[in-house]
């Protein structure tokens, strides 16, 4: 099994600076099989990013995604009120499909 | 557009057997990968298995003994089985489409207490 470690934890920012995410995988994932998603609460999540750097459909242009083999990142450019959620990475590469423990973007 | 909707029983005793089905519309389950995915309150989430469009199934191993995933391609609908819950099986459960996950339904919590 593909193990997830994302980091930090938590990540206390304030509107309008730059939000840098971490994704590290136990082993290599494979054709950049990688997505991330933003879970805000009460709500299911929702994609952001597929193959590592494609930007779902209607994500706005300010969340990135980047990286291979092992280490991945999701960097938001600008944080506006409502990229304040828990941020979780995903591989799709080899079964069972895993998830990150997620990190959470707080407000500063 | 796509809509998914999970609907099931939201409170268990231990031992008794989950049933929960998704009612997709907007899209045909005969195409794409469909899962299931949980969320125990305050944490993280684990993905619970796949129906292929093909036909077959795949499950996460720490549930394998106990989950099955059945479909109904008349009604347009899949369902998740989990026999034999416990307390740790209380979670928020949620249907997803495609092996990227573009589509989640609302979820539903299911709750196991005796």
């Amino acid at each position: 099994e593909i193990v997830l470690t994302q980091s930090p934890g938590t990540l206390s920012l304030s509107p309008g600076e730059r939000a840098t995410l971490s994704c590290r995988a136990s082993q290599s994932v494979g054709s950049r099989f990688l997505a991330w998603y933003q879970q805000k609460p009460g709500q299911s999540p929702r994609l952001l990013i597929y193959g590592a750097s494609s930007r779902a459909t209607g994500i706005p242009d300010r969340f990135s995604g980047s990286g291979s083999g092992t280490d991945f990142t999701l960097t938001v450019s600008r944080l506006e009120p409502e990229d304040f959620a828990v941020y979780y990475c995903q591989q799709y590469d080899r079964s069972p499909w895993t998830f990150g423990q997620g990190t959470k973007v707080d407000i500063k | 557009q796509v809509q998914l909707q999970e609907s099931g029983p939201g409170l268990l005793k231990p031992s008794e057997t989950l049933s929960l089905t998704c009612t997709v519309s907007g899209a045909s389950i005969t195409n794409y990968y469909w899962n299931w995915i949980r969320q125990p309150p305050g944490k993280g989430l684990e993905w619970i298995g796949s129906f292929y469009y093909s036909g077959t199934t795949d499950y996460n191993p720490s549930l394998k003994t106990r989950v099955t995933i059945l479909v109904d391609t008349s009604k347009n609908q899949f369902s998740l089985r989990l026999t034999s819950v416990t307390a740790a099986d209380t979670a928020v459960y949620f249907c997803a489409r495609g092996d990227l996950m573009d589509f989640w339904g609302q979820g539903t919590l299911v709750t196991v207490s005796s």
